[in-house]
């Protein structure tokens, strides 16, 4: 029982670097999402995707890029990591299929990745 | 926008006592979800419970409950009965049906609880 499955789980950078953070589940769930959490704050979102093939940019999307390969898999890519993307990032997934009458389903999350960029 | 507004940034609670924990809520969503998350020590994000904004009744699930005041736009986190593996970080999010903008959870900044023996 996998769910949201994120490599790598720790990742270290030195600044232009760049790197891509996968996502992958196995609960046939429509969306997905990129989150990053900062100390003291909660987690804000970068991108998310509603179905395969689609993207859209939520809260903090600048430095990021993300790609929706197939209904399993989500990446997210650092093109070039700044000491600001230092950061915890986690990927969720959700079904489409909601509770009650307006279709709210929790997100479900992985186990995040911690990314320092020196 | 959305504003997901935690007033409590860490409690210490003694075992086996109930906790409440405060979240509050802005939107102009006509409908939206609540949720809690625990965060342990360890990292990951567990989904607790969830109250839908035109549920007639109080969200339960186990030892929680949701202290669910609409029109104070509070949703506030009631643990029964506290247990030493409780001690984590809890964070309340919502969801608007338009996801204020973007299809997203909203999060607080979280409550660390420590459940003290």
């Amino acid at each position: 029982n996998a769910g949201v499955t994120q490599t790598p789980k720790f990742q270290v950078l030195k600044t232009g670097q760049s790197m891509t953070l996968q996502c992958a589940q196995d609960m046939n769930h429509n969306s997905m999402y990129w989150y990053r959490q900062d100390p003291g704050m909660g987690l804000r979102l970068i991108y998310y995707s509603a179905s395969e093939g689609t993207t859209d940019k939520g809260e903090v999307p600048n430095g990021y890029n993300v790609s929706r390969l197939n209904k399993r898999e989500f990446s997210l890519r650092l093109e070039s990591a700044a000491p600001s993307q230092t950061s915890v990032y986690f990927c969720a997934s959700r079904s489409q299929l909601g509770i009650g009458v307006w279709g709210h389903q929790p997100q479900h999350f992985g186990d995040g990745t911690r990314l320092s960029i020196l | 926008a959305q504003k997901i507004t935690q007033t409590q940034p860490g409690m210490f609670v003694q075992e086996k006592e109930a906790v409440t924990l405060d979240c509050t809520y802005d939107t102009s969503d006509p409908s939206y979800g609540l949720f809690w998350y625990k965060q342990p020590s360890s990292g990951e994000m567990i989904f607790l419970i969830y109250q839908g904004s035109y549920d007639q009744q109080n969200a339960t699930e186990g030892r929680y409950s949701l202290n669910f005041q609409k029109a104070r736009k509070s949703a506030n986190l009631v643990i029964s009965a506290s247990q030493l593996g409780d001690s984590a970080m809890y964070f309340c999010a919502m969801r608007g049906i338009s996801g204020g903008g973007a299809d997203g959870l909203t999060f607080g900044k979280g409550t660390h609880l420590i459940i003290q023996p």
